[in-house]
Protein backbone atom coordinates (compact mmCIF):
# COMPACT_ATOMS: atom_id res chain seq x y z
CA UNK A 1 0.00 0.00 0.00
CA UNK A 2 1.05 3.85 -0.12
CA UNK A 3 3.13 4.45 2.47
CA UNK A 4 5.96 6.69 4.09
CA UNK A 5 7.73 5.67 6.98
CA UNK A 6 10.68 7.95 8.59
CA UNK A 7 13.23 6.83 10.86
CA UNK A 8 16.51 8.56 12.49
CA UNK A 9 14.97 10.74 15.19
CA UNK A 10 16.15 10.21 18.87
CA UNK A 11 17.90 12.52 21.33
CA UNK A 12 20.64 15.03 20.39
CA UNK A 13 22.55 17.52 22.09
CA UNK A 14 21.99 20.97 21.07
CA UNK A 15 24.61 21.93 18.30
CA UNK A 16 24.78 18.40 17.44
CA UNK A 17 23.34 16.74 13.75
CA UNK A 18 21.08 13.88 13.04
CA UNK A 19 19.90 12.65 10.14
CA UNK A 20 16.37 11.19 9.24
CA UNK A 21 15.32 9.26 6.28
CA UNK A 22 11.41 8.73 4.86
CA UNK A 23 10.98 5.22 2.69
CA UNK A 24 8.82 5.61 -0.06
CA UNK A 25 6.61 2.60 -1.23
CA UNK A 26 3.38 1.87 -2.96
CA UNK A 27 3.66 4.98 -5.62
CA UNK A 28 6.33 6.19 -8.33
CA UNK A 29 8.32 7.83 -5.73
CA UNK A 30 10.99 9.02 -8.62
CA UNK A 31 7.74 11.47 -10.03
CA UNK A 32 6.90 13.03 -6.81
CA UNK A 33 8.02 15.89 -5.10
CA UNK A 34 8.56 15.41 -1.47
CA UNK A 35 8.99 17.73 1.77
CA UNK A 36 9.62 17.61 5.38
CA UNK A 37 6.92 19.42 7.63
CA UNK A 38 7.51 19.26 11.58
CA UNK A 39 4.97 19.69 14.76
CA UNK A 40 6.74 20.50 18.35
CA UNK A 41 5.35 19.15 20.71
CA UNK A 42 1.38 20.59 21.49
CA UNK A 43 2.06 23.12 18.81
CA UNK A 44 1.09 23.16 15.14
CA UNK A 45 2.53 22.33 12.02
CA UNK A 46 5.35 23.78 9.86
CA UNK A 47 6.99 22.99 6.43
CA UNK A 48 10.37 23.02 6.40
CA UNK A 49 11.74 21.82 3.02
CA UNK A 50 10.61 20.77 -0.80
CA UNK A 51 12.46 18.82 -2.93
CA UNK A 52 11.73 18.56 -6.63
CA UNK A 53 11.60 14.95 -8.62
CA UNK A 54 15.24 15.26 -9.31
CA UNK A 55 16.69 16.95 -6.36
CA UNK A 56 17.53 19.92 -9.12
CA UNK A 57 14.95 22.27 -6.94
CA UNK A 58 14.69 22.75 -3.62
CA UNK A 59 13.62 25.26 -0.52
CA UNK A 60 13.88 26.07 2.81
CA UNK A 61 12.11 28.18 5.77
CA UNK A 62 13.63 30.77 7.29
CA UNK A 63 13.74 28.54 10.34
CA UNK A 64 16.20 26.04 8.72
CA UNK A 65 17.96 27.26 5.91
CA UNK A 66 21.91 27.13 5.93
CA UNK A 67 21.38 24.39 9.07
CA UNK A 68 18.91 21.46 7.42
CA UNK A 69 19.54 19.73 3.95
CA UNK A 70 17.10 18.04 1.82
CA UNK A 71 18.24 15.19 -0.41
CA UNK A 72 16.62 11.94 -2.02
CA UNK A 73 17.78 8.76 -3.67
CA UNK A 74 15.03 7.53 -6.50
CA UNK A 75 17.22 4.60 -7.06
CA UNK A 76 16.46 3.47 -2.67
CA UNK A 77 12.87 5.47 -3.16
CA UNK A 78 13.97 7.11 -0.04
CA UNK A 79 14.19 10.94 1.37
CA UNK A 80 16.39 12.91 3.61
CA UNK A 81 16.74 15.09 6.03
CA UNK A 82 20.37 16.16 7.32
CA UNK A 83 20.29 18.46 10.41
CA UNK A 84 22.85 20.16 12.17
CA UNK A 85 23.76 22.85 14.24
CA UNK A 86 20.18 21.71 16.49
CA UNK A 87 18.85 23.64 18.93
CA UNK A 88 16.07 23.20 21.49
CA UNK A 89 13.42 24.95 19.23
CA UNK A 90 13.78 22.11 16.71
CA UNK A 91 12.57 19.70 18.93
CA UNK A 92 9.18 18.06 17.18
CA UNK A 93 7.77 15.41 15.17
CA UNK A 94 9.57 15.16 11.61
CA UNK A 95 7.32 14.44 9.52
CA UNK A 96 7.96 13.55 5.13
CA UNK A 97 5.11 14.03 2.96
CA UNK A 98 4.74 13.85 -0.66
CA UNK A 99 3.14 17.12 -2.24
CA UNK A 100 0.67 16.49 -5.30
CA UNK A 101 -0.36 18.49 -8.11
CA UNK A 102 -3.35 16.58 -9.24
CA UNK A 103 -2.30 17.36 -12.76
CA UNK A 104 -1.74 21.37 -12.62
CA UNK A 105 1.62 21.42 -12.52
CA UNK A 106 0.80 23.33 -8.68
CA UNK A 107 2.36 21.14 -6.04
CA UNK A 108 -0.12 22.40 -3.36
CA UNK A 109 -1.42 19.05 -1.48
CA UNK A 110 0.60 17.39 0.89
CA UNK A 111 -1.46 13.64 0.32
CA UNK A 112 0.59 10.63 1.86
CA UNK A 113 1.97 11.54 5.15
CA UNK A 114 4.62 9.77 6.87
CA UNK A 115 3.59 8.40 10.66
CA UNK A 116 6.05 11.06 11.75
CA UNK A 117 9.80 10.29 13.84
CA UNK A 118 10.66 11.88 17.09
CA UNK A 119 13.34 14.44 17.43
CA UNK A 120 14.57 15.82 20.79
CA UNK A 121 17.42 18.25 21.37
CA UNK A 122 18.42 18.43 24.75
CA UNK A 123 21.75 18.39 26.99
CA UNK B 1 6.80 33.61 6.46
CA UNK B 2 3.81 34.18 9.26
CA UNK B 3 1.59 31.43 9.92
CA UNK B 4 -1.93 32.41 8.88
CA UNK B 5 -4.64 32.84 11.04
CA UNK B 6 -6.71 30.57 12.51
CA UNK B 7 -9.48 30.34 15.50
CA UNK B 8 -8.19 28.46 18.65
CA UNK B 9 -11.53 26.36 18.72
CA UNK B 10 -14.63 26.34 17.88
CA UNK B 11 -17.16 23.65 18.75
CA UNK B 12 -20.97 22.80 17.61
CA UNK B 13 -23.85 19.81 18.53
CA UNK B 14 -23.81 16.50 16.30
CA UNK B 15 -25.38 17.33 13.28
CA UNK B 16 -24.58 21.37 13.24
CA UNK B 17 -22.54 22.97 10.90
CA UNK B 18 -18.86 24.89 11.81
CA UNK B 19 -16.62 26.91 10.01
CA UNK B 20 -13.29 27.45 10.48
CA UNK B 21 -11.47 30.61 8.73
CA UNK B 22 -8.13 30.51 7.82
CA UNK B 23 -6.48 33.92 6.95
CA UNK B 24 -3.59 35.09 5.43
CA UNK B 25 -1.89 37.65 2.80
CA UNK B 26 -1.96 38.90 -0.95
CA UNK B 27 1.21 37.22 -0.95
CA UNK B 28 -0.18 33.44 0.04
CA UNK B 29 -3.97 33.29 0.02
CA UNK B 30 -4.47 36.07 -1.87
CA UNK B 31 -2.46 35.24 -4.56
CA UNK B 32 -3.23 31.55 -5.62
CA UNK B 33 -6.61 29.50 -5.36
CA UNK B 34 -3.96 26.97 -3.52
CA UNK B 35 -5.14 26.12 -0.23
CA UNK B 36 -5.73 22.59 1.80
CA UNK B 37 -6.94 21.72 4.76
CA UNK B 38 -6.10 18.87 7.00
CA UNK B 39 -7.58 17.07 9.56
CA UNK B 40 -5.17 15.85 12.33
CA UNK B 41 -6.39 13.35 15.14
CA UNK B 42 -4.72 13.13 18.30
CA UNK B 43 -1.32 11.59 17.99
CA UNK B 44 -1.72 11.14 14.38
CA UNK B 45 -0.66 12.66 11.30
CA UNK B 46 -2.16 14.56 9.38
CA UNK B 47 -4.96 13.89 6.66
CA UNK B 48 -5.44 15.81 3.55
CA UNK B 49 -9.74 16.81 3.68
CA UNK B 50 -9.48 19.47 0.75
CA UNK B 51 -7.09 20.95 -1.70
CA UNK B 52 -7.03 23.89 -4.14
CA UNK B 53 -9.71 25.44 -2.05
CA UNK B 54 -12.49 23.30 -2.70
CA UNK B 55 -11.71 19.94 -3.66
CA UNK B 56 -11.93 16.74 -1.96
CA UNK B 57 -10.00 13.95 -2.25
CA UNK B 58 -11.35 10.58 -3.51
CA UNK B 59 -12.45 9.25 -0.13
CA UNK B 60 -13.29 12.29 1.98
CA UNK B 61 -16.72 13.03 3.11
CA UNK B 62 -19.11 15.49 1.03
CA UNK B 63 -19.48 16.96 4.75
CA UNK B 64 -16.70 18.86 4.16
CA UNK B 65 -15.61 21.98 2.02
CA UNK B 66 -14.14 25.06 1.08
CA UNK B 67 -13.87 28.40 -0.29
CA UNK B 68 -11.73 31.21 -0.12
CA UNK B 69 -12.51 34.82 -0.33
CA UNK B 70 -9.93 37.26 -1.00
CA UNK B 71 -7.01 36.50 1.76
CA UNK B 72 -9.33 34.26 3.88
CA UNK B 73 -10.25 30.84 2.98
CA UNK B 74 -12.75 28.53 4.64
CA UNK B 75 -13.11 25.18 5.80
CA UNK B 76 -16.94 24.14 6.57
CA UNK B 77 -17.90 20.91 8.28
CA UNK B 78 -21.60 19.74 8.03
CA UNK B 79 -23.73 17.44 9.93
CA UNK B 80 -21.01 17.35 12.77
CA UNK B 81 -20.32 14.03 14.01
CA UNK B 82 -18.14 12.97 16.74
CA UNK B 83 -15.71 11.58 14.54
CA UNK B 84 -14.93 15.26 13.14
CA UNK B 85 -13.74 16.16 16.64
CA UNK B 86 -9.56 16.84 15.63
CA UNK B 87 -7.51 19.80 14.71
CA UNK B 88 -7.41 21.27 11.68
CA UNK B 89 -4.96 23.05 9.83
CA UNK B 90 -4.84 25.30 6.98
CA UNK B 91 -1.91 25.58 4.39
CA UNK B 92 -1.36 27.82 1.46
CA UNK B 93 1.21 27.54 -1.36
CA UNK B 94 3.48 30.70 -1.81
CA UNK B 95 5.57 31.82 -4.16
CA UNK B 96 9.12 32.85 -3.79
CA UNK B 97 10.22 33.30 -7.57
CA UNK B 98 9.71 31.69 -10.58
CA UNK B 99 11.07 28.45 -10.07
CA UNK B 100 11.06 28.70 -6.16
CA UNK B 101 8.33 28.04 -3.68
CA UNK B 102 7.32 27.40 -0.21
CA UNK B 103 4.11 26.65 2.25
CA UNK B 104 2.57 28.45 4.72
CA UNK B 105 0.72 26.49 7.71
CA UNK B 106 -2.10 27.85 9.59
CA UNK B 107 -1.99 28.09 13.69
CA UNK B 108 -4.49 25.13 13.35
CA UNK B 109 -8.30 25.12 14.99
CA UNK B 110 -9.36 22.28 17.60
CA UNK B 111 -12.70 21.34 17.07
CA UNK B 112 -15.38 20.04 19.58
CA UNK B 113 -18.46 18.14 18.99
CA UNK B 114 -20.30 19.22 22.32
Amino acid sequence: QVQLVESGGGLVKPGGSLRLSCAASGFIFRDSYMNWVRQAPGKGLEWLSYISTTGASTNYADSVKGRFTISRDNGYNSLYLQMNSLRAEDTAVYYCARTNDYGNGWYSAFDIWGQGTMVSVSS
Amino acid sequence: QSALTQPASVSGSPGQSVTISCTGTSSDVGSYNLVSWYQQHSGKAPKLMIYEGDKRPSGVSNRFSGSKSGNTASLTISGLQAEDEADYYCCSYAGVSTYVFGYVFGTGTKVTVL
